[in-house]
């Protein structure tokens, strides 16, 4: 199986710094990806981690220890606008696997 | 330009009717996919299909019948519609399948919000 999860709902203030975590236990995936969704709109892709280690792009960062199952996403200057629901997957051939997604509120 | 696009965006119908939803992506992406994505927000996959070929089918009961005339067009009909399929539903593609880089990224029609009463 691949249970993939993550924290329900997160809220912090604008201009701080959040990381949302993402567990799973699997068999085998070939990449973890992180998108973000807006209410009523479809997801986008934010990054995505292949090996080991941290990958950072602009504000989103993305890091990934396969031995350990856990992923997490790093939002920095939070802004209004990054209030959405963030979604981890799993990456297999032919299959994307989601995880339960995490309801993010950014406060003023 | 739109890069994968659905019609309708929304629908809405009685139960044990049939309804169909229409996917095209202009990316030339060789797979393709149909999510759904139910009340609590939980995206579940589908369907995938490579160059018109289905390739998984994730215990979708048989009401469901994906057709791809084309790489391109990935159409989902639904049979004897059932309140339980009350959903937003996906269509998505990536270039390749693998998911080992980046280009394995999904793109997401901006969805199909079904309502069965």
């Amino acid at each position: 199986g691949q249970n993939i999860d993550q924290p329900t709902e997160m809220t912090a203030t604008e201009g701080a710094i959040v990381q949302i975590n993402c567990t799973y236990q699997t068999s085998g995936f070939n990449g973890l990806f992180w998108y973000q969704q807006h209410a009523g709109e479809a997801p986008t892709f934010l990054s995505y981690n292949v090996l080991d280690g941290l990958e950072e792009k602009g504000r989103f960062s993305s890091f990934l220890s396969r031995s350990k199952g856990y992923s997490y996403l790093l939002l920095k200057e939070l802004q209004m606008k990054d209030s959405a629901s963030y979604l981890c997957a799993l990456g297999g051939t032919y299959k994307y696997i989601f995880g339960t997604g995490t309801r993010l509120k950014v406060l003023a | 330009d739109t890069a994968v696009s659905q019609t309708p965006k929304y629908l809405v119908t009685q139960m044990g009717n049939d309804k169909s939803i229409k996917c095209e992506q202009n990316l030339g992406h060789d797979t393709m996919y149909w999510y759904k994505q139910d009340s609590k927000k939980f995206l579940k996959i589908m369907f995938s299909y490579n160059n018109k070929e289905l390739i998984i089918n994730e215990t979708v009961p048989n009401r469901f019948s994906p057709k791809s005339p084309d790489k391109a067009h990935l159409n989902l009909h639904i049979n004897s519609l059932e309140l339980g399929d009350s959903a937003v539903y996906f269509c998505a593609s990536s270039l390749t399948a693998g998911a080992t880089s980046g280009t394995g990224e999904l793109f997401f029609g901006e969805g199909s919000r079904l309502t069965v009463l």
